[in-house]
C-alpha cells in the first residue's frame, strides 16, 4: 500500500504570493490532517478533513485554508504568503474505522518565502 | 499552543545504551503517543498509550504514563545508530485524528 503522498516537496515562493499544497492520503484513509513545523513553534496543528468536510482546526489566521475532494486527496492553500509562513508542512492521514488511532505522515513540503 | 514539552531537549549516548526521554503536558488527556522524525522528515508513529493504561511496551520501546503527574517516559533500549532522530510526544483531549498537540521534541543521538 502507498503511503501518504505529499507535492511538492520543495517550493519557494515570495511574499504576497499564495501557494497550494496538495497531499494524498493511504488508499482508503478518508481523514486528513495537515500540520505546520518551524524550528520556534514547533509543530502545530492546522485543521483535518474527513469525508470533504472540516472537521477541526487549529488557531491559524484565515489565509490558511484547505479542502478535500471526494477521493479524500487534500490541498491546503495559503494566501497572502508572510515570511513567517516558512515551515515544513506535513500531511497525515487517518482511518477511522481502522482501531488503530495513528496518524501516517507524508514526508512534507518544505515552503521558503522570501 | 504546545502541550507537551519534551525532556531533555537534546541527548547523544553511546551505541548500545538505554535512552530516556521525558514529557509533560498541561491538560486531561484520552491518548499520549510518540513519534519519531528523521532529518525534517514526516513522522513515523512510534507507540500509542491511552490515560487508563500506565505502561506499554513495543519492541525495544517501553512507555510509561503519569496521569497524576501529567508525565510520560519512552524508553528505548539497546540504541542502534539508526535510532538517530528528533523524537516527539502528542496528545489529544479527544479521540481519532482530533488536532494532536506536539512537544518541541528531544533530539536523539547515537554515537556508533
Amino acid at each position: 500500500k502507498a503511503g501518504v503522498t505529499q507535492t511538492p516537496r520543495y517550493l519557494i515562493k515570495t511574499r504576497g504570493q499564495q501557494v497550494t499544497l496538495s497531499c494524498s492520503p493511504i488508499s482508503g484513509h478518508r481523514s486528513v490532517s495537515w500540520y505546520q513545523q518551524t524550528p520556534g513553534q514547533g509543530l502545530q496543528f492546522l485543521f483535518e478533513y474527513f469525508s470533504e468536510t472540516q472537521r477541526n482546526k487549529g488557531n491559524f489566521p484565515g489565509r490558511f485554508s484547505g479542502r478535500q475532494f471526494s477521493n479524500s486527496r487534500s490541498e491546503m492553500n495559503v494566501s497572502t504568503l508572510e515570511l513567517g509562513d516558512s515551515a515544513l508542512y506535513l500531511c497525515a492521514s487517518f482511518n477511522p474505522t481502522g482501531g488503530e488511532e495513528k496518524l501516517f505522515f507524508g514526508s512534507g513540503t518544505q515552503l521558503s518565502v522570501l | 499552543s504546545q502541550q507537551g514539552e519534551e525532556d531533555p531537549q537534546a541527548l547523544s549516548i553511546q551505541e548500545g545504551e538505554n535512552a530516556t526521554m521525558n514529557c509533560s503536558y498541561k491538560t486531561s488527556i484520552n491518548n499520549l503517543q510518540w513519534y519519531r522524525q528523521n532529518s525534517g522528515r514526516g513522522l513515523v508513529h512510534l507507540i500509542l498509550i491511552r490515560s487508563n493504561e500506565r505502561e506499554k511496551h513495543s519492541g525495544r520501546l517501553r512507555v510509561t504514563l503519569d496521569t497524576s503527574k501529567k508525565s510520560s517516559s519512552l524508553l528505548i533500549t539497546a540504541s542502534r545508530a539508526a535510532d538517530t532522530a528528533s523524537y516527539f510526544c502528542a496528545t489529544t483531549s479527544g479521540g481519532g485524528a482530533d488536532g494532536l498537540t506536539f512537544g518541541k521534541g528531544t533530539h536523539l543521538i547515537i554515537q556508533p
